[in-house]
Parts: C-alpha cells; sequence; structure tokens
C-alpha cells in the first residue's frame, strides 16, 4: 500500500445524483492532486491543492467541486455529471508540491460509471 | 499539446526477455520519471532520472534520457510474469510542480 487511501472503489450513479469521492493520506505530505484516467487517454491533472490552498484547476467543469479541509483530506464532490465523466480517478500526494521532482504517491483510484 | 507520447502501446514478450519502452515529449523538462499501474489500481513511481542526467539504474531498471532527441527509454532486463502492468512516462515541467503524463505502453510478460 502507498498511504493514500481513497474511498468508494467502485460507484455508479446516475446523471441528477450527487455523491463524493473522499481520498486521505498517511504519509504526511503538503500537496495533494486529484487525476481523471479515460480509456485509451493519457492522465489528466484536474485539481492540485497545497498546504489546502487550490493551486491549479486544469479547467475542469464546475460539475466537478474539490475540497481540502486539512492537508490530509481531499475529497471531489460530483452533481449533474455526465455519461462521459465515467473514467478511473486517482488521488496523489507528494512532500510539498514546490517542484516536479517530488515524487506521487497514488492511491488506488475510484471506478466511476456515470449511468 | 504538451502530452508525451509512449511507444510500442503494448508489449508482449517471455519471461527472461528484456523489454524496452519509448517516451518522447516536446517542451523543456526538469525531469522524467516512470510509473507503473497495475490493472485498475493507482500508479506506483519507478524511478527519476533529471534533465542533466543521462543514464539511471535500479535493479533491474535502466532509463535513459536525450534531451537533445526530447526522448527517453526505459528497459527492465530478464523480465518476469509479475513485471505484466502499464508503464507511463511523465515529465516536469521546467517550472512549477506539474507532471505531464504519456499514454502508457501496455506491458505483458508470458510465463
Amino acid at each position: 500500500e502507498t498511504g493514500v487511501t481513497q474511498t468508494p472503489r467502485h460507484l455508479v450513479m446516475g446523471m441528477t445524483n450527487k455523491k463524493s469521492l473522499k481520498c486521505e493520506q498517511h504519509l504526511g505530505h503538503n500537496a495533494m492532486y486529484w487525476y481523471k484516467q479515460s480509456a485509451k487517454k493519457p492522465l489528466e491533472l484536474m485539481f492540485v491543492y497545497n498546504f489546502k490552498e487550490q493551486t491549479e484547476n486544469n479547467s475542469v467543469p464546475s460539475r466537478f467541486s474539490p475540497e481540502c479541509p486539512n492537508s490530509s483530506h481531499l475529497f471531489l464532490h460530483l452533481h449533474t455529471l455526465q455519461p462521459e465523466d465515467s473514467a478511473l480517478y486517482l488521488c496523489a500526494s507528494s512532500q510539498d508540491g514546490a517542484s516536479s521532482t517530488d515524487t506521487q504517491y497514488f492511491g488506488p483510484g475510484t471506478r466511476l460509471t456515470v449511468l | 499539446s504538451q502530452q508525451g507520447e509512449e511507444d510500442p502501446q503494448a508489449l508482449s514478450i517471455q519471461e527472461g526477455e528484456n523489454a524496452t519502452m519509448n517516451c518522447s515529449y516536446k517542451t523543456s523538462i526538469n525531469n522524467l520519471q516512470w510509473y507503473r499501474q497495475n490493472s485498475g489500481r493507482g500508479l506506483v513511481h519507478l524511478i527519476l532520472i533529471r534533465s542533466n542526467e543521462r543514464e539511471k539504474h535500479s535493479g533491474r531498471l535502466r532509463v535513459t534520457l536525450d534531451t537533445s532527441k526530447k526522448s527517453s527509454s526505459l528497459l527492465i532486463t530478464a523480465s518476469r510474469a509479475a513485471d505484466t502492468a502499464s508503464y507511463f512516462c511523465a515529465f516536469g515541467m521546467e517550472y512549477g510542480n506539474k507532471l505531464v503524463f504519456g499514454a502508457g505502453t501496455i506491458l505483458r510478460v508470458k510465463s
């Protein structure tokens, strides 16, 4: 295990539902990331938080809303999603996010299916 | 696009053989990293090579970086069935903390 946990591991939701993905890291890191991994596409960075402050929003639609209450927890709130949002959502953390040389530690992901 | 490109897209070899995967990129980088992903799981960091380095080793892994050609290769020697996974290169931009990932190479090692 990498020290990064994600819940739930699988989620099926309708387009009108509201749900949240949770990520927790037990590594004492200060930077946390959300990535989207769709089939046959490169991993896409969605959001970056550094010391609880959002430092990157990679033009993500507003139906995805991140929340970082502290350095150990990261949430991704979902509402009125589209079927094309179905993907594996990966959370990662790194020591302080100051440099890309910081190793990122990934959670196992949440497999999301939007019906 | 800043995305990296990897080839081959898929590679199937026999146990004991070597596996080579290649990655190319378009912009200036600070470093290049390789990650491994088992089916449906998170990525695991394998090795990082900085832009001023040409070669790096870690166990059965050998990474090379050619900044003039904007390319890198990952060599896995004496492959094992347990090496079956997807392998991704990721390059760190010259400034900031962003990593840009390639599309990955699916490696299958047959026993």
